[in-house]
């Protein structure tokens, strides 16, 4: 059974940095690509940022740009999304999720997580 | 840059009933174009990929279909447990979502 359990949300202020995890199970791992998918309350579903399975190919959303790194570590089955520069409109449920090609980055999406939220505020 | 326009934003259908939602791409994305179900609390589920390929264990009632720009999600006869938001979601060009259909109970 596929699982993607992530951590490392909570409560930061803006311009403060997170650093989100994701936990992947019952899949081969190095095979596939990975990805972010983030929800605002009450809002619709966003893409952050996405990463091929030997990390050679990388996608990010304009809003994020420059203030997010996506990255992987294979060996410990593990997605991160390393956040700088939070803004109040960062401020969303972020969703690790399983690309379904093994070719490159864009691909439809087959897994997902529970998600960890993420609330910038002072 | 592709914009995907959903519609309509709500849509209102009795039990049994047909419904039909519509995605529109700003440009064409072939038939890289998926669709998700998403139910309250609950992460998205994907439906349909490939414009017209039902995911695994997806009921035949879910149908999608169309190329290039415009693109359908029929549901035959609705079941309660269908109604919920729905997403389209290109991916010919990195990934974009609409901003999705909430299917409602009329």
């Amino acid at each position: 059974e596929v699982q993607l359990v992530e951590s490392g949300g909570g409560l930061v202020q803006p311009g403060r940095s997170l650093r989100l995890s994701c936990a992947a199970s019952g899949f081969t791992f190095d095979d596939y690509a990975m990805h972010w998918v983030r929800q605002a309350p009450g809002k619709g579903l966003e893409w952050v940022s996405g990463i091929s399975w030997n990390s050679g190919s990388i996608g990010y959303a304009d809003s994020v740009k420059g203030r997010f790194t996506i990255s992987r570590d294979n060996a410990k089955n593990s997605l991160y999304l390393q956040m700088n520069s939070l803004r109040a409109e960062d401020t969303a449920l972020y969703y690790c999720a399983k690309g379904d090609t093994g070719f490159g980055v864009v691909s439809t999406i087959d897994y997902w997580g529970q998600g960890t939220l993420v609330t910038v505020s002072s | 840059e592709i914009v995907m326009t959903q519609s309509p934003a709500t849509l209102s259908v009795s039990p049994g009933e047909r419904a039909t939602l519509s995605c529109r791409a700003s440009q064409s994305v072939s038939s890289n174009l998926a669709w998700y179900q998403q139910k309250p609390g609950q992460a998205p589920r994907l439906l349909i990929y490939g414009a017209s390929t039902r995911a695994t264990g997806i009921p035949a009632r879910f149908s999608g279909s169309g190329s290039g720009t415009e693109f359908t999600l029929t549901i035959s006869s609705l079941q309660s447990e269908d109604f919920a938001v729905y997403y389209c979601q290109q991916y010919n060009n990195w990934l974009l979502f609409g901003q999705g259909t909430r299917l409602e109970i009329k």
